[in-house]
């Protein structure tokens, strides 16, 4: 069984501060990673995803994450935050070994909030 | 390129009813996902459907039910409505299946069962 862990409900930041967003995974193979946004009545943008490679992954709106196979972590990051980065951020996984085709595991989700 | 788009936004019915939702994936995509989110359980999957055929199910009872069809527009449908079925219900559209694309979501469709 696959599973993803967001240990905190909420992240509070400054305006320009770095932001870190937290997520621990457990899959049995080797895993996609995929990190979402969600903005208020609003279904789930995609914002980045980690295949194999690299592991600092550059996504949309200047977001990036990188994965950590020893600490299986894929922490989503910001160098400087914007208000309009508040939303709600889930990180999700697919183990790319069993047959699950496209199947996602979320984490409970994190919300960020970004204070001027 | 249009995005994901779902029918109807906000549905409201009774307990018992039954109710249909549908999605129009992306266009050229074959793969279609629905995922329940609600403040309790958070985001589950539902069921994927590959040109036309379940390829996958999560743990949900059989009153919820599934089909894709010809054109990989999906629909959903939840028999015998119980309160604890309000939820937002997301649809995801990928090109393959089982590969590395990532998913597109719809905006949802809200559905409150009273």
């Amino acid at each position: 069984a696959q599973s993803v862990a967001q240990p905190e409900d909420q992240v509070n930041v400054a305006e320009g501060n770095p932001l870190t967003v937290k997520c621990t995974y457990s899959v049995s193979g080797n895993p996609y990673l995929f990190w979402y946004v969600q903005y208020p009545n609003r279904g789930l943008q995609f914002l980045l995803k980690y295949i194999t490679g690299d592991n600092l992954v550059k996504g949309s709106y200047g977001f990036e994450a990188e994965f950590n196979k020893s600490q299986t972590s894929f922490h989503l990051k910001k160098p400087s935050a914007l208000v309009s980065d508040s939303a709600l951020y889930f990180c999700a996984v697919r183990d790319m070994n069993n047959n699950a085709g496209n199947m996602l595991t979320f984490g409970g989700g994190t919300r960020l909030m970004v204070k001027p | 390129k249009a995005g994901v788009t779902q029918t109807p936004r906000y549905l409201i019915k009774t307990r018992g009813q039954q109710v249909t939702l549908s999605c129009s994936p992306i266009s050229g995509h074959r793969s279609v996902s629905w995922y329940q989110q609600t403040p309790g359980q958070g985001l589950q999957f539902l069921f994927e459907y590959f040109s036309e055929t379940q390829r996958n199910k999560g743990n949900f009872p059989g009153r919820f039910s599934g089909r894709q069809f010809s054109n990989s527009r999906s629909e959903m449908n939840v028999s015998t409505l119980e309160l604890g079925d309000s939820a937002l219900y997301l649809c995801a559209s990928s090109f393959g299946s089982g590969s590395n694309n990532e998913q597109f979501f719809g905006p949802g469709t809200r559905l409150t069962v009273l």
